[in-house]
């Protein structure tokens, strides 16, 4: 597609569901990244894929949170029995080789999770 | 750890004010650094990068120069709009330049 698209573009759930998020990246990105945006805080790394592997999920908080990417294109994270603290807003972004020093990232606009 | 400070904000200016938005990072290897912008309701775009020492970038009048020997990227712009008002966020490579790492934010209010 012409830009990164994420959805839904807004959630709320009930404490201790579970959720998915879903992002489709620009078509020939390999690598894909998710980063959480809280209210009033940075961008925090949750996790990154190249292809369909993961090299890098550090970022990840808890056993709860978890992320898989399919035919090296749709990636759909998901958060087991959330809690409040889970609400925020989920971003993904892609990059042509995953180079973050040639190319930079291309983010989506987000999914807003509020926990409830 | 990799890590980005910027100044904290909120920022309020006037119209056609100077702009300086402070941002440091952590002197480990060699960090291609970069600015993103996130305007009201949309999602964060790519500013302006700089991929070495002494480099500049710049875009939409904006600048910001790589300086190794303070390890600082400052972002400034000469006349700011209305328009430049949202959220500034600096981010740096990772080691391994497979990801990025960024600051907290800063947001910035034009006034007319």
């Amino acid at each position: 597609g012409a830009g990164v698209s994420q959805s839904p573009s807004n959630k709320v759930t009930e404490k201790g569901k579970d959720v998915e998020l879903r992002c489709d990246p620009i078509s020939g990105h390999t690598a894909l990244y998710w980063y959480r945006q809280s209210l009033g805080q940075g961008l925090e790394f949750l996790i990154y894929f190249q292809g369909n592997s993961a090299p890098d999920k550090s970022g990840l908080p808890s056993d709860r949170f978890s992320a898989e990417r399919t035919g090296g294109s749709v990636s759909t994270l998901t958060i087991q029995r959330t809690q409040q603290e889970d609400s925020a807003v989920y971003l993904c972004a892609s990059s042509l080789t995953g180079g973050a020093d040639n190319y930079g990232y291309t983010f989506g606009s987000g999914t807003r999770l509020t926990v409830v | 750890g990799d890590s980005v400070t910027q100044m904290e904000g909120p920022v309020t200016l006037s119209e056609e004010a100077f702009l300086t938005i402070n941002c440091t990072y952590t002197a480990t290897g060699y960090p291609s650094l970069f600015w993103y912008v996130q305007y009201p309701g949309e999602g964060l775009q790519l500013l302006l990068k700089a991929t070495k020492a002494d480099d500049k970038g710049s875009n939409k009048g904006f600048e910001a120069t790589y300086r190794k020997e303070t390890t600082s990227f400052h972002l400034e712009k000469g006349s700011v709009q209305v328009s430049d008002s949202a959220v500034y966020f600096c981010a740096r490579s990772n080691q391994g330049a497979q990801k990025l790492v960024f600051g907290q934010g800063t947001r910035l209010t034009i006034n007319p």
